[in-house]
């Protein structure tokens, strides 16, 4: 069974916090992919990355960095957390590939609060 | 750009039959589909490429208009298991290529299924 694991469920943090989240797949996919999901936006890409230390910037990238040291894990980062940073953090993987196997599977979410 | 679904909400009764729209702007190399049930990660349900067929499994189905840029989606005989959010999710790359499984999400289309 493929499993995506994120490092929290709910997270409460103050403004000016830095605030890590970590995602682990057991996949051995190549992609990975940091989301926020918020009302009536749907799922917006923050960041992506398709190798180790490789990472390219998705549709929001702003206030917030990626580190990948390993293939199997992903963590997003806010530097300086604002309240405007208050969201649903999804995590996903996939393959590499032009093919119909790069379903992405996503992870139970973090569901962060800044105050 | 994200890729614009339509209806933003639709409501129905068992056994009813609907049909949720997604829309881009730019050529496309392929669309994803999910469903979201509240509280839970978006699951995949299906892909379909350019100059593939037709897609779909048990009561759901899908289709690809690679002219028009646009992909619908078809629930047949809902169920009320049907109920959720469903996001399309396109893929681009330049000239309507592959984007190595880079996803734009709509904005999400909420289905609620009734007894």
């Amino acid at each position: 069974d493929v499993k995506v694991t994120q490092s929290s469920r709910y997270l409460v943090k103050r403004t000016g916090e830095k605030v890590f989240l970590e995602c682990v797949q057991d996949m051995d996919h190549e992609n990975m992919f940091w989301y926020r999901q918020d009302p009536g936006l749907g799922l917006r890409l923050i960041y992506f990355s398709y190798d180790v230390k490789m990472k390219e910037k998705g549709d929001i990238p702003e206030g917030y960095s990626v580190s990948r040291e390993k293939k199997e894990r992903f963590s997003l980062i806010l530097e300086s957390a604002s309240t405007n940073q208050t969201s649903m953090y999804l995590c996903a993987s996939s393959f590499l590939g032009q093919s119909d196997y790069n379903e992405q599977f996503f992870g139970p979410g973090t569901r962060l609060t800044v105050l | 750009q994200q890729p614009v679904q339509s209806p933003q909400a639709v409501i129905l009764r068992e056994g009813e039959d609907a049909v949720i729209n997604c829309s881009s702007s730019k050529a496309l190399y392929s669309v994803h589909w999910y469903r979201q049930k509240h509280g839970e990660a978006p699951v995949f349900l299906m892909i379909l490429l350019k100059g593939g067929e037709q897609k779909g499994h048990d009561k759901i189905s899908a289709s690809f208009n690679e002219k028009k840029q646009q992909s619908s989606l078809y629930l047949t005989a809902s169920q009320l298991s049907y109920s959720g959010t469903y996001f399309c999710g396109t893929e681009g790359g330049s000239a309507g290529g592959t984007s190595y499984g880079k996803l734009t999400f709509g904005q999400g289309t909420i289905l609620t299924v009734h007894p």
